[in-house]
């Protein structure tokens, strides 16, 4: 069975640190790879990843794929307070059966 | 704001009872799809439709159907209401295509089913 699972489930840090949010999935016919931030509402896209090693960048935001592996990181360097959220992995296969990971919820404190 | 509207924003109805949601896509967005979003079961996909036609299907109950509409609306339709499909339902639209996996949210509707 597909399946997206996100590590950790939930992170707290400081302002101006860096985290590393990681996504490792496990779907058949594999198409994209996506990161999306949902604060007190909807989900909001981030970054849409196809192609293994090409690093997606948004300002402090970067995100890199390992079709290889099986997995995805997301990058928020400098970390802000506005950065708090849960952080949706989401992988799309070829049939469009959306599989969201379970999301890794940031917190970052002042 | 995605530019992709939903209504109601909330909803109350009992168990047993049907309800109808709505969704209007961005402008030039072809493909609709629905999400569930429950505090235990995080984001579920419920079902996708491209240009009115049903392209792909998750996790969506028999008592639940939702269609599209030439003018490229969507209506999920929720019968015989139990108290676990209180929820947040989400509707988001995408271009389609390669690209059409960067899909863009509507605000949600909160489902209570009492």
């Amino acid at each position: 069975e597909d399946k997206v699972v996100q590590s950790p489930l939930s992170l707290v840090v400081h302002e101006g640190d860096t985290v590393t949010l990681n996504c490792s999935y496990e779907v058949t016919n594999f198409r994209s790879l996506l990161w999306y931030k949902q604060e007190k509402k909807a989900p909001t896209f981030l970054f849409m990843l196809t192609s293994s090693g090409i690093e997606k960048k948004s300002g402090r935001l970067s995100s890199i794929l390992d079709k290889k592996e099986l997995f995805s990181i997301l990058n928020i360097t400098a970390t802000q307070t506005g950065d708090s959220a849960v952080y949706l992995c989401a992988v799309a296969p070829y049939n469009n059966d959306m599989r969201f990971g379970a999301g890794t919820r940031l917190t970052v404190k002042p | 704001d995605s530019g992709v509207t939903q209504t109601p924003k909330h909803l109350i109805t009992a168990t047993g009872q049907r309800v109808t949601l709505r969704c209007s896509p961005r402008s030039g967005d072809l493909s609709v799809y629905w999400y569930q979003q429950s505090l235990d079961q995080g984001l579920q996909f419920l079902i996708q439709y491209y240009n009115g036609e049903e392209r792909a299907k998750g996790n969506i109950l028999e008592r639940f159907s939702a269609q599209q509409f030439p003018d490229l609306h969507s209506e999920l339709n929720l019968s015989s209401l139990e108290l676990g499909d209180s929820a947040l339902y989400f509707c988001a639209s995408s271009v389609g295509g390669i690209k059409g996996d960067e899909q863009y949210f509507g605000p949600g509707t909160r489902l209570t089913v009492t």
